[in-house]
C-alpha cells in the first residue's frame, strides 16, 4: 500500500508554462518531504525539500507548497523548460531511527514541449 | 552536494550466478545506507536498510537470503543478489544518509 499518493501520472506542458504535481499522505509522523527528479537510466536527484513547520519553500523555478491540515504537498515548476522533461517523485520520511527511509509516490512523467 | 557512487553501472549475468553491487559515499561518512529497487516506469521500492557494523533490516517481502547486504565501513555498502534469476532483473539504487538523502546513479541488472 502506497503511503504517499501522487498525481497526475503524466503531464504535458508547453515551454514557459507551469507544471503542478500533487501528493497526499496519511502518516502524520512524516516530517520531511523531498522531491526528486529522475532522468531515464539515472538515479534520483534531490530537487527541493520541506518540513511541516513551513507552508512554502522556493528554490529558483521550483516551489513546494505544504498544507499540513490537509496532509497534502505540491511541486510547482515555473517557466517549464524542455530540459525539465523527466520523472518527478515526491517522498516522505519520519525522523529518529527511520530518518532517510523514504516512502515514494508513484511518480509523474513530465514532458515539456518546445 | 554529496556524492554517492555505485559500481557497476550495469551488469549482465547468467541465471544462477551471484552479482555484487557496491555503493560508496565519496565525501561523507554514512552510518546508514538504503537499497531500493525500481522496475521500468515504476517508483522506487525500499528493499532494506544497511547499518554500518550491524545486520541489515529488510522490508516485508524482501528475501534476506537472496539479497545479502554488508555495510563493512562508513563509506561502503554492498548488495549481493544470490542465485539471480530473470525476475531479479531491475534497476538497483542505493542512497546514503547525511543531512539529506543522496542517491547513487543506479545499477542496471539483467539476468539472462
Amino acid at each position: 500500500q502506497q503511503q504517499v499518493k501522487q498525481s497526475p501520472q503524466s503531464l504535458i506542458v508547453q515551454k514557459g508554462g507551469i507544471s503542478i504535481i500533487n501528493c497526499a499522505y496519511e502518516n502524520t509522523a512524516f516530517d520531511y518531504f523531498p522531491w526528486y527528479q529522475q532522468f531515464p537510466g539515472k538515479g534520483p536527484a534531490l530537487l527541493i525539500a520541506i518540513r511541516p513547520d513551513v507552508s512554502e519553500k522556493k528554490e529558483g523555478r521550483f516551489t513546494i507548497s505544504f498544507n499540513k491540515s490537509a496532509k497534502q504537498f505540491s511541486l510547482h515548476i515555473m517557466d517549464s523548460q524542455p530540459g525539465d522533461s523527466a520523472t518527478y517523485f515526491c517522498a516522505a520520511t519520519t525522523g529518529g531511527d527511520s530518518w532517510g527511509k523514504l516512502q515514494f509516490g508513484a511518480g509523474t512523467q513530465v514532458v515539456v514541449t518546445p | 552536494g554529496a556524492v554517492v557512487s555505485q559500481h557497476p553501472s550495469r551488469v549482465i549475468c547468467k541465471s544462477g550466478t551471484s552479482v555484487k553491487i557496491e555503493c560508496r559515499s565519496l565525501d561523507f561518512q554514512a552510518t546508514t545506507m538504503f537499497w531500493y529497487r525500481q522496475f521500468p516506469k515504476q517508483s522506487l521500492m525500499l528493499m532494506a536498510t544497511s547499518n554500518e557494523g550491524s545486520k541489515a533490516t529488510y522490508e516485508q517481502g524482501v528475501e534476506k537470503d537472496k539479497f545479502l547486504i554488508n555495510h563493512a565501513s562508513l563509506t561502503l555498502s554492498t548488495l549481493t543478489v544470490t542465485s539471480a534469476h530473470p525476475e531479479d532483473s531491475s534497476f538497483y539504487i542505493c542512497s546514503a544518509s547525511g543531512d539529506e538523502q543522496f542517491f547513487g546513479p543506479g545499477t542496471r541488472l539483467t539476468v539472462l
